[in-house]
């Protein structure tokens, strides 16, 4: 069964400062890989994704993130944050073979300081 | 730029009454998802249709949870009786074809 682990479930982070939110799978092929930011009450927005090809992913709000498949890892990062950073990022893990169902990892809050 | 609409925003609700939620997906998206997120979790799966058709309700609770996609384009959520455990963001997603989900605003449910 696939599974998603993001083990920070908080991070502070000064504006202007750089950003790394860590993700782990456990998937027995490729699995389609994903990055989500939710903002206080509302839905997910798509930050970025990974099929196949180039493991450095660029996305939305200049987030990238890379596919390390000998980690199983898909980190997240932005170069320098901005206050309209803070919110909840979620990454998720795909299955190319069941219609597209995602599991999802429990979320990392970020909350940016001035 | 297209987006899933959903509806209503918010509900209150008392246990032991129905509710119901709307979606209406991306034109032209024929995979629909609607997913349970708790408060502080991430989004979880309750059940997936390709066109009208369910593919995947493993997660529904269905003795109390319904849901339906007649025409193969918008889709209801039901719930009846609505339990206190059931307060949740409520969120619905659509893919051309199973690749990359989009997701609606959600809908906020407390039932109290």
């Amino acid at each position: 069964a696939q599974s998603v682990t993001q083990p920070d479930i908080h991070i502070t982070v000064s504006e202007g400062a750089s950003l790394e939110l860590r993700c782990n799978y456990s998937y027995g092929a490729t699995p389609y890989l994903f990055w989500y930011v939710q903002s206080p009450g509302q839905g997910l927005q798509l930050l970025l994704k990974y099929f196949s090809g180039d493991t450095l992913v660029q996305g939305i709000k200049g987030f990238e993130a890379e596919f390390k498949r000998s980690q199983s890892s898909f980190n997240l990062r932005k170069p320098s944050v901005h206050w309209s950073d803070a919110a909840e990022y979620f990454c998720a893990v795909g299955s190319p073979d069941s219609w597209g169902k995602l599991q999802f990892g429990a979320g990392t809050q970020v909350v940016v300081t001035p | 730029e297209a987006e899933v609409a959903q509806s209503p925003r918010y509900k209150i609700t008392e246990k032991s009454q129905a509710v119901a939620f709307w979606c209406d997906p991306i034109s032209g998206h024929a995979t629909l998802y609607w997913y349970r997120q708790i408060l502080g979790q991430g989004p979880e799966l309750l059940v997936q249709f390709q066109d009208e058709s369910v593919v995947d309700d493993s997660q529904l609770p269905k003795d109390r949870f319904s849901a339906e996609r007649l025409k193969g384009v918008d889709s209801t959520l039901k719930i009846q009786p609505a339990e206190l455990g059931d307060s949740a963001m409520y969120l619905c997603a659509s893919s051309f074809r199973g690749e990359t989900q989009y997701f609606g605003p959600g809908t906020r449910l407390l039932v109290l």
